[in-house]
């Protein structure tokens, strides 16, 4: 089955303990993203990866780190949370050919709380 | 910074009506998709609508584009209890990389 996979689900943890929130896809998608949800706000782009080893800021980059060495593994690091990062968390992917993007398929998401 | 702003913040009807969101946006775009969400899960891509397509349709939904306004509207007939959920629009920009901004979304409500 065609789809993206998020772990944990759930994840409560304390300001300073890094974590990492890994994502991964069996379509052979170019593009992968992160987003957070937050009430209210919708989904804002952390990060995004047009291709392996090729990443670039979304619109709230700060306080993330991501990586992109296997094509279908784009995993999300938080070196050290701070409760301003408590969220909504989705990876998504998407053939995203050429310069224009494409339909984006969307993890089940993961919630963090950030004590 | 939003690019997508969606109108109505949140739309209660009957079932059977039919209901009509909108988005605006403020850069030019390659593209405008619709997502929807049920609460707190995954997004689920609706439809894709590119910049010189004026109007598609996809079932019981209908997306208009007017690339002069910068603005798109969704439209779902005949509403269902089921099409209950929150609806987003999302676009990409033709300028500053691959980046795709949503909108912060539309909540259904379609009461059996």
């Amino acid at each position: 089955e065609a789809q993206v996979t998020q772990n944990p689900r759930y994840l409560i943890t304390v300001t300073g303990k890094k974590l990492t929130v890994t994502c991964s896809q069996n379509m052979n998608h170019e593009y992968m993203s992160w987003y957070r949800q937050d009430p209210g706000l919708g989904l804002r782009q952390i990060y995004y990866s047009m291709n392996v080893e090729v990443t670039d800021k979304g619109d709230v980059p700060e306080g993330y780190k991501v990586s992109r060495k296997e094509k279908r593994n784009f995993p999300l690091i938080l070196e050290s949370p701070s409760p301003n990062q408590t969220s909504l968390y989705f990876c998504a992917s998407s053939p995203g050919v050429g310069w224009i993007t494409d339909t984006q398929y969307f993890g089940p998401g993961t919630r963090l709380t950030v004590l | 910074s939003q690019q997508g702003e969606e109108d109505p913040q949140a739309l209660s009807i009957q079932e059977g009506e039919n209901a009509t969101m909108n988005c605006s946006y403020k850069t030019s775009i390659n593209n405008l998709q619709w997502y929807r969400q049920n609460s707190g899960r995954g997004l689920v891509h609706l439809i894709l609508i590119r910049s010189n397509e004026r109007e598609k349709h996809s079932g019981r939904l209908r997306v208009t584009l007017d690339t002069s306004k910068k603005s798109s509207s969704l439209l779902i007939t005949a509403s269902r209890a089921a099409d209950t959920a929150s609806y987003f629009c999302a676009t990409d920009a033709v300028t500053g990389g691959f980046k795709t901004i949503f909108g912060a979304g539309t909540r259904l409500f379609v009461k059996a």
